[in-house]
């Protein structure tokens, strides 16, 4: 059983540059949510995807958009970086939705805004 | 407006001896909270959770304690060993639309002495 994985581990971009971030989850897992952590600060929610569609949003605005696919990997895009968009993004997978799933997150994306 | 609450961003305790990682929450609506612990250079990693209409469960050396009245809730890890030195976080888990979302703490970074 594969774990969560994520890539690429480290990136910089320049302001108002275009990312994606993706995220391969752990076998048999359906659904999968993105989190930034800020530094300094705990994850914080930006959405979930269920069997390819996003089902739940935090308040983060429209630049942040994702994509699920069949195999339930997925891809975090945000568009016109701003500098405060400098965090580590995790990606979580979990079998299903709802509190008792126990979600397993990955190693993360150190994304540097310069 | 911190819905999660960790108040001690640090917590000294020497091998063999209780660790007792607390964390505060506002919002009455989460229906579970979690621990999770984090090393460097990982995601963090599920280690315990609690129902919002229980108010303990144990699993091994980790025993979470919720007290719904005071909207506080306690990990005890006994005895602690070097290996758990880490960063806890405290989450709790709601619903966001049909997304469990998962709001977390900022965390509480342990360190087991010898």
């Amino acid at each position: 059983e594969t774990g969560v994985t994520q890539s690429p581990t480290h990136l910089i971009k320049t302001r108002g540059q275009q990312v994606t971030l993706r995220c391969s989850s752990q076998s048999g897992h359906n659904t999968v949510s993105w989190y930034q952590q800020a530094l300094g600060q705990g994850p914080q929610f930006i959405f979930q995807y269920y069997r390819e569609e996003e089902n739940g949003r935090g308040n983060f605005p429209p630049r942040f958009s994702g994509l699920q696919f069949p195999n339930y990997s997925s891809e975090l895009n945000v568009n016109a970086l701003e500098l405060d968009d400098s965090a580590l993004y995790l990606c979580a997978s979990s079998k299903k939705t709802g509190g008792d799933a126990e979600a397993f997150f990955g190693q993360g994306t150190r994304l540097t805004v310069v | 407006d911190q819905q999660v609450k960790q108040n001690s961003p640090s917590l000294s305790v020497q091998e063999g001896r209780i660790s007792i990682l607390n964390c505060d929450y506002t919002n009455s609506m989460f229906d579970y909270f979690l621990w999770y612990k984090k090393y460097p250079a990982e995601g963090p990693t599920f280690l315990i959770s609690i129902s919002s209409i229980k108010d303990k469960n144990e699993d091994g050396r980790f025993t979470v304690f919720l007290n719904k009245s005071a909207k506080h809730l306690s990990l005890h890890i006994v005895p602690s060993q070097p290996g758990d030195s880490a960063v806890y976080f405290c989450a709790a888990s709601e619903w966001a639309g049909t997304a469990s979302k998962l709001t977390f703490g900022t965390g509480t970074r342990l360190q087991v002495t010898l």
